[in-house]
């Protein structure tokens, strides 16, 4: 059984360039989360998507940042013209039940995607 | 401040010693948990602690949680060098977000 998939798991952009990090969760969950960690620093919650919905993306920037589940396929995450303060690791989590955490349920992390822009 | 604090920041003692990583929360939790994470790599969950428990063993793991004071405690008894590693707590005040502390850093020299 694969766990969470990343990719990938490094990528270097440009300032002004589009990022887009791909994520296929855990076979049989259909709950995913995005976290950022920048360095040094821990992990910060992005977003949490069901197929097809956005649940929460309380975590979000209001602009340039993106995120999707579709039917069919990895999630993605999508950030338009990426800045220096864009460089960091994208983790994706994924969960086979609707409450993930709060039921005491372990989520699980992928390998994460290291994001450069230079 | 920011939820789930840790401290020491960074931690180094030789193998065989004990290491304590200490965890502290703003608010009431569901559950706390605690992760590991190797340079450039992913986290790997290491043990769950509910509000309701004060104490949880797995192998040479044991968290303690003190809710009165809003803090938990990592000890890793025995300690490897393979142990080196960032640690970090996470706590989860219910819905689906985690909030993760800074990490501890730790070295275990052999």
């Amino acid at each position: 059984n694969a766990g969470v998939m990343q990719n990938p798991r490094h990528l270097v952009r440009r300032r002004g360039q589009e990022a887009r990090l791909r994520c296929s969760p855990m076979k049989g969950h259909s709950h995913v989360y995005w976290y950022r960690q920048l360095p040094e620093e821990g992990l910060k919650f992005m977003v949490y998507l069901q197929k097809e919905n956005i649940i929460d993306e309380s975590g979000m920037p209001k602009e340039r940042f993106s995120a999707e589940f579709p039917k069919e396929g990895p999630s993605i995450l999508r950030i338009q013209q990426v800045v220096r303060g864009d460089s960091a690791a994208y983790f994706c989590a994924s969960s086979p039940l609707p409450e993930g955490t709060y039921t005491g349920n372990t989520i699980y992390f992928g390998e994460g995607s290291w994001l450069t822009v230079v | 401040s920011q939820q789930g604090e840790e401290d020491p920041q960074a931690l180094s003692i030789q193998e065989g010693e004990n290491a304590t990583m200490n965890c502290s929360y703003k608010t009431s939790i569901n559950n706390l948990q605690w992760y590991r994470q190797n340079s450039g790599r992913g986290l790997v969950h290491l043990i769950l602690i509910r509000s309701n428990e004060r104490e949880k063993h797995s192998g040479r793991l044991r968290v303690t949680l003190d809710t009165s004071k809003k803090s938990s405690s990592l000890l890793i008894t025995a300690s490897r060098a393979a142990d080196t590693a960032s640690y970090f707590c996470a706590s989860n005040s219910g819905g689906n977000k985690l909030v993760f502390g800074a990490g501890t850093i730790l070295r275990v020299k052999s």
